[in-house]
């Protein structure tokens, strides 16, 4: 089956960095994305890594390990703006048929 | 605007009743998922559409079912309502993967139902 852990809040201050890791276990591995979700809004599209190594699309930047089962988001500079849920999710190709399968979500709290 | 569409945004009705929700994928996407997300849950897969064919299923219970239509929009079905189906409801659609693209998808606003 599939599996995917991040932790449940996490609290940091403006203009600082913060990393919101998430481990996952699934068998047919197809890529991993991290979403922004504010409350009561849809996900929205942050990043994609499907292959090891560091993506960097401005303050965001995600990482992969498909050997450790381990990803993580890292955002700079945070602004207030940025407090939100942030959602990994794992594609999976285990039935033929693309499934994406999301973890439970950090709730970021960005403080003044 | 993601571009895709979900009727209505809010629906409030009675235990015991049923329920359609829409979805209209983006232009040009085949594959619309379902997924269900109750208060501070994470989302939780319902069902996927690929071109009018069920793909495949998630945690979806028995009293919920789903269709693609031959344009492409969806409909999820929910029946005999419980209290605890309140919950924000979303569609998704995806483009074809390949080479340069990542194939993420794109959320609808959700439908918000409350069941009384």
């Amino acid at each position: 089956g599939q599996n995917i852990d991040q932790p449940t809040e996490m609290t940091a201050t403006e203009g600082a960095i913060v990393q919101i890791n998430c481990t996952y276990q699934t068998s047919g591995f197809n890529g991993l994305f991290w979403y922004q979700q504010h409350a009561g809004e849809a996900p929205t599209f942050l990043s994609y890594n499907v292959l090891d190594g560091l993506e960097e699309k401005g303050r965001f930047s995600s990482f992969l390990s498909r050997s450790k089962g381990y990803s993580y988001l890292l955002l700079k500079e945070l602004q207030m703006k940025d407090s939100a849920s942030y959602l990994c999710a794992v594609r999976d190709s285990t039935s033929g048929t693309y499934k994406y399968i999301f973890g439970t979500g950090t709730r970021l709290k960005v403080l003044a | 605007d993601s571009g895709v569409t979900q009727t209505p945004k809010h629906l409030i009705t009675a235990t015991g009743q049923r329920v359609t929700l829409r979805c209209s994928p983006r232009s040009g996407d085949l594959s619309v998922y379902w997924y269900q997300q109750s208060l501070d849950q994470g989302l939780q897969f319902l069902i996927q559409y690929y071109n009018g064919e069920e793909r495949a299923k998630g945690n979806i219970l028995e009293r919920f079912s789903a269709q693609q239509f031959p344009d492409l929009h969806s409909e999820l079905n929910l029946s005999s309502l419980e209290l605890g189906d309140s919950a924000l409801y979303f569609c998704a659609s995806s483009p074809p993967t390949g080479v340069g693209r990542t194939g993420e998808l794109f959320f609808g606003e959700g439908s918000r139902l409350t069941v009384l």
